[in-house]
C-alpha cells in the first residue's frame, strides 16, 4: 500500500515540547515533508529531509527520520499557542517524468497557554 | 522564498456556474503545478498534474471535463470547475516545485474554498 498514517490529535501545554510522529510505507521514498495548515488556509512548508538524512534542524523544529522503521517524526520545541494547527506528514516518490506526494490525514496539535 | 499565489481564496456561486481558480509562482518558474482538492477534515486529494504547454495528467476518478486546467505560461495555472455543483463544494489547493530540479520541495498556495448553492 501507499499509506501514510498519523496520529489524529495532540494536545501540549505552551512551554512544553510537541513531537507528531508519522509512518510511510514506500521505501523508495524519496523526500519527506511536513506541512502546517491553520483553519481556513492553505499549506505552509515547515521543513523536509532527503531520505538520505537521519535529521533535521531547523530553528525549533527537529524533524528525525528512522528509514528502517518507515517512520518520521517532527519535533517542536518551546510549543507556542500560535504552534495550533494540522500538521501534514507527506512523502514524495520520484521517479523518470513522475512525483506522486502522499499525505497522512494530519496531526491536530492543540497548544494551550 | 518561493510563494505560490492562489486566486481567488473564497467564492460562492450557483449552482450551474462555472468557477475559475489561479495559482500563479511569483517568484519562479513552474513548468508543473498540482492540483489538490481537500474534503472536510480530510487529507489532500491529488486531482491533476499540469503541465506548461502540454495537456494535464488526471488522477483516476477525477473528470477532466469537469475540472478544466490550463496552464498556458510558466507561472499560471488556472483550474476551472465547469458547471459547479453542490458536491463540487470543497476547499482546492495548488502546489508547485520552489525551482527548476529535482531538490527542492513544493510549496502551496492558500488555497480556495469553493461554496456552490
Amino acid at each position: 500500500g501507499e499509506d501514510v498514517e498519523q496520529s489524529l490529535f495532540l494536545s501540549v501545554r505552551e512551554g512544553d515540547s510537541s513531537v507528531i510522529n508519522c509512518t510511510y510505507t514506500d521505501s523508495s521514498s524519496t523526500y519527506l515533508y511536513w506541512y502546517k495548515q491553520e483553519p481556513g488556509a492553505g499549506l505552509q512548508l515547515l521543513t523536509y529531509i532527503f531520505s538520505n538524512m537521519d535529521m533535521k534542524q531547523d530553528q525549533r523544529l527537529t524533524v528525525l527520520l528512522n528509514k528502517k522503521d518507515k517512520h518520521l517524526s517532527l519535533r517542536i520545541a518551546d510549543t507556542q499557542t500560535g504552534d495550533s494547527a494540522i500538521y501534514f506528514c507527506a512523502e514524495e516518490r520520484r521517479g523518470s517524468g513522475y512525483s506522486t506526494l502522499t499525505f497522512g490525514k494530519g496531526t491536530m496539535l492543540l497548544v494551550s497557554p | 522564498g518561493a510563494v505560490v499565489s492562489q486566486h481567488p481564496s473564497r467564492v460562492i456561486c450557483k449552482s450551474g456556474t462555472s468557477v475559475k481558480i489561479e495559482c500563479r509562482s511569483l517568484d519562479f518558474q513552474a513548468t508543473t503545478m498540482f492540483w489538490y482538492r481537500q474534503f472536510p477534515k480530510q487529507s489532500l486529494m491529488l486531482m491533476a498534474t499540469s503541465n506548461e504547454g502540454s495537456k494535464a495528467t488526471y488522477e483516476q476518478g477525477v473528470e477532466k471535463d469537469k475540472f478544466l486546467i490550463n496552464h498556458a505560461s510558466l507561472t499560471l495555472s488556472t483550474l476551472t470547475v465547469a458547471s459547479a455543483h453542490p458536491e463540487d463544494s470543497s476547499f482546492y489547493i495548488c502546489s508547485a516545485r520552489g525551482e527548476t530540479g529535482h531538490n527542492s520541495p513544493l510549496h502551496f498556495g492558500n488555497g480556495t474554498r469553493l461554496t456552490v448553492t
